[in-house]
């Protein structure tokens, strides 16, 4: 099955440092998303971008998907986007499923 | 208030009990799904549903059991059989399951088995 990798595994960076995020896939999809899980658990929806640039705010992301890679960019980092960032993909060759990399842990120091 | 409720929060159990975790949304989505987290990992799926009366398997299905009587509703029963359930549960949804629909969680259901 397709295999999704997300570097780095953790990232510890200091207030108002800018970051990037990297999401590996290895089979074309068609649905990319970005979550930020917070320190309650709860997953929120940050970018649904399967191909192309979107910006949110601080945030941006970048999917390539003839390249199979999705970056995620967070400018003028602040404490609250401390947490575990994932890419989910789903895959054409199974289209009811998404599967998620196994995060990025950001931790942003005051 | 559209969204995705999910309840018990915080839930104990039992060795040998069988144990249900609530899912209801209201946004109208037809496919609904649970996953399962351990610590410092990703989302596992355990079951999925593309429309009433129908579900299938994920990928760690065994020890749990699902059922969708109705559009709204897509409980998750976490059976004995299940022989590590101590995990954090979540459960999501999408307008369909196949084609490119963004996914929607809710904010989990903590079970831990004593």
């Amino acid at each position: 099955g397709i295999q999704v990798e997300q570097s780095p595994p953790d990232l510890i960076l200091q207030e108002g440092a800018n970051s990037t995020l990297r999401c590996n896939f290895s089979d074309s999809v068609n649905n990319l998303q970005w979550f930020h899980q917070n320190p309650w658990g709860q997953l929120i929806n940050l970018f649904y971008i399967p191909s192309g640039t979107k910006q949110n705010g601080r945030l941006s992301a970048t999917t390539v998907a003839t390249e199979r890679y999705s970056l995620l960019y967070i400018s003028s980092s602040q404490t609250t986007d401390s947490g575990v960032y994932f890419c989910a993909v789903r895959p054409y060759s199974s289209a009811s499923k998404i599967i998620f990399g196994s995060g990025t842990r950001l931790s942003i120091r005051p | 208030d559209g969204g995705i409720t999910q309840s018990p929060k915080y839930l104990f159990r039992k060795e040998g009990q069988n144990v249900t975790l609530s899912c209801e949304q209201n946004l109208n989505h037809d496919a609904m799904y649970w996953y399962r987290q351990d610590p410092g990992q990703g989302l596992r799926l355990i079951y999925y549903s593309q429309i009433v009366n129908d579900f299938q398997k994920g990928d760690i299905a065994e020890g749990y059991s699902v059922s969708r009587e109705k559009k709204e509703s897509f409980p998750l029963t976490v059976t004995s059989a299940q022989k590590n359930p101590t995990a954090f549960y979540l459960c999501a949804s999408s307008m369909a399951s196949g084609g490119a629909y963004e996914q929607f969680f809710g904010p989990g259901t903590r079970l831990t088995v004593l």
